[in-house]
């Protein structure tokens, strides 16, 4: 199984709401990612668990909130979101962190702040 | 200037060309990443180099680790090849954890 899930696919919320964006990965990979992508530019990286334990954070603001609550599971908890957050949130996942690592990345979740 | 230039940004062939994509790049790193990514928005990894090249199906890509360049080649290309192309570096400096990525090739194949 060399496949990352996310869910939901597609996710509207107002600027008061709260939601969260799930990944999960069953390749016993160590390392989890999430990515965030504008229309027609590269994926900025947000933050980076290695081990379940957060190793990066691309000073994120804090309206954004990841959780790895085990070595297959990757949140990212979403509060008080502006309309220019909306994009498409990637996660990916790699053996260990490092170059040395091809990363998996999955279908994303195209989030529409109103 | 970006540490990671791609060229062309846009491409556009005729089915059964050869295709070249280019990246240059100005940090040191420990690997470079090949992906694709189709307009519905998954990205997949083609490939992943530290020096010479590596070859899968259609796709070749090469690296020179001294000019800092790397080329990503598909032969007899085919309409399902459209897609974004993006070429990502891992830093040395991060133990390649943080990829800095190209802006993107836009690749358009005609039947």
């Amino acid at each position: 199984d060399t496949e990352v899930t996310q869910t939901p696919k597609h996710l509207v919320m107002g600027m008061t709401n709260k939601k969260s964006l799930k990944c999960e990965q069953h390749m016993g990979h160590r390392a989890m990612y999430w990515y965030k992508q504008k229309a027609k530019k590269p994926p900025e990286l947000m933050f980076v668990y290695s081990y379940e334990k957060l190793s990066i954070n691309e000073s994120v603001p804090s309206r954004f909130s990841p959780e790895c609550p085990n070595s297959s599971l990757l949140n990212l908890h979403l509060h008080a979101l502006q309309p220019e957050d909306s994009a498409l949130y990637l996660c990916a996942s790699s053996q260990i962190s490092g170059s040395g690592n091809t990363q998996y990345f999955g279908p994303g979740t195209r989030l529409t702040v109103l | 200037k970006n540490e990671v230039e791609q060229s062309p940004q846009n491409l556009t062939a005729q089915e059964g060309e050869f295709i070249t994509i280019n990246c240059s790049y100005s940090v040191g790193i420990s690997a470079l990443h090949w992906l694709q990514q189709h307009p519905g928005g998954g990205i997949v990894s083609l490939f992943m180099l530290s020096s010479g090249k590596k070859k899968h199906g259609r796709l070749i890509a090469t690296i020179n680790i001294q000019e800092k360049h790397s080329s990503l080649h598909i032969t007899a290309s085919h309409p399902r090849d459209s897609a974004v192309y993006i070429c990502a570096v891992g830093a040395e400096e991060t133990s390649g954890s943080r990829l800095t990525f190209g802006e993107g090739t836009q690749l358009t194949v005609n039947p």
